[in-house]
């Protein structure tokens, strides 16, 4: 699993609150993602980064901001959660090389929005 | 714009059959090819990974090959396993220099005892 830890891992709030997600690796590689998952739309990128406090834009980004102060954490936060972002997130590390490295999830944090 | 295909959808086949699952991509630029399971519920899992100057990759049941100037991927299961029942990803890099990929939609296998 490379060492990936996401918390929480379920969580249910209302609309209109904010939420953070938190992405933990133990072997300090440079580049991690935030994924969400959804029928129909399968896996889309909403955040990256390639380094302390370098963050980039996903395909999906609106609604979201992440923050990388330490090199082990990869926080994705939603300021004020709609129901839109219901959805099944997923963080990633790269190993290696971003061309040719290999990519390994974490579990996955379920969130619902009521 | 890179583009991902999975077919078919789903699949169903008896304990013990052979089976080719299919990925195609529509930007042959690529240096590496990913195959992903999940369970239901669960992460992704990290299958195969065949780089841009490899045909094929193997580990144990399962043997991934790459034509990059077709733009395929196929991934072969051996003797399938009830166990092997899974959805199945393929995904490749993005166009810019940072590692992010692109996904097909999956393809859903079920394997009937």
């Amino acid at each position: 699993d490379a060492g990936i830890t996401q918390s929480p891992r379920h969580k249910v709030t209302e609309t209109g609150t904010p939420v953070t997600l938190r992405c933990h690796q133990t072997e300090n590689h440079r580049y991690m993602y935030w994924y969400r998952q959804d029928p129909g739309h399968g896996l889309r990128l909403i955040h990256y980064s390639y380094g302390v406090k370098d963050t980039d834009k996903g395909e999906v980004s609106d609604g979201y901001s992440v923050s990388r102060s330490k090199t082990e954490d990869f926080l994705l936060t939603l300021e004020s959660a709609t129901s839109s972002q219901t959805s099944v997130y997923f963080c990633a590390i790269r190993t290696g090389n971003p061309n040719t490295g290999e990519l390994f999830f974490g579990e996955g944090s379920r969130l619902t929005v009521l | 714009k890179q583009e991902v295909t999975q077919i078919p959808a789903a699949l169903s086949v008896p304990e013990g059959e052979n089976l080719v699952l299919n990925c195609s991509f529509t930007d042959s630029a690529i240096y590496n090819l990913q195959w992903f399971r999940q369970d239901p519920g669960k992460g992704l899992t990290s299958l195969l990974l065949i780089q841009s100057s490899q045909r094929e990759q193997t580990s144990g049941r399962l043997n991934a090959s790459l034509d990059k100037s077709s733009g395929r991927s196929t991934l072969y299961i051996a003797a399938s396993q009830p166990g092997d029942s899974a959805t199945y990803l393929c995904a490749v890099p993005g166009s810019s220099n940072t590692g992010k990929l692109i996904f097909g939609q999956g393809t859903t296998l079920q394997v009937k005892p």
